[in-house]
């Protein structure tokens, strides 16, 4: 069946270091991809997302990569700082559809 | 500009009651979603509404409906509530219903249901 999944629930990571979240998606006819941010008592917060057409996406502070051969992808954070504590999720999208397929998530805690 | 609003923000029932919840949109949104978070399964789809047409559903029994007005406010609506409908209800919209349009959540509404 359809899911999207995170190889980590949890990631721990200093004030300053580099974060990498991954996530692995089943699939295959899913063309977009988009990372959210969810804080404590919030709704998901749109982060930066990627089209299947690329690998390569940057923003601010973030980077997705999306490798689809091995149905990955993945956000890198560059100097997390505390206020990136959150909880990421990633989302899958079929072309066509409003639906997106959430993973479960990984929680990020920055320590300073 | 004015975000996704959603009301109320907490709201406590018990098992057979029935439930609305209320979706505001982005001025200008046409499109809205509905998703179930919890715990255990993470957030789920349930619906998906454009000008007032409901255009793709989850897989969530009968017992959840909604519906979308001329103003593109939504609402929601869970008949003969279970224990395991206690979840953060979340309201997502999009300016249309298109590809590639980012969705803009809600805080959501939070259902315990005792």
């Amino acid at each position: 069946g359809e899911s999207v999944g995170l190889h980590l629930p949890t990631l721990s990571v200093q004030e300053g270091d580099n974060s990498i979240i991954n996530c692995a998606y089943s699939n295959s006819a899913s063309d977009y991809f988009i990372w959210y941010k969810q804080e404590s008592g919030k709704g998901p917060q749109f982060i930066i997302d990627i089209r299947s057409n690329m690998d390569k996406r940057q923003g601010q502070r973030v980077t997705v990569l999306l490798n689809k051969t091995v149905k990955h992808l993945s956000l890198q954070i560059a100097a997390t700082q505390p206020g990136d504590s959150a909880v990421y999720f990633c989302a899958e999208q079929q072309g066509g559809s409003e639906k997106l397929v959430f993973g479960k998530g990984t929680k990020l805690t920055v320590n300073p | 500009k004015a975000g996704v609003t959603q009301t109320p923000r907490y709201l406590i029932k018990t098992r057979g009651q029935q439930v609305t919840l209320s979706c505001s949109p982005i001025s200008g949104h046409r499109s809205v979603s509905w998703y179930q978070q919890t715990p255990g399964q993470g957030l789920q789809f349930l619906f998906e509404y454009f000008s007032e047409t409901q255009r793709n559903k989850g897989n969530f029994p009968g017992r959840f409906s909604g519906r979308q007005f001329s103003n593109s406010r939504s609402e929601m609506n869970v008949s003969t509530l279970e224990l395991g409908d206690s979840a953060l209800y979340l309201c997502a919209s999009s300016s249309v219903a298109g590809l590639r349009e980012k969705l803009f959540f809600g805080s959501g509404t939070q259902l315990s249901v005792l």
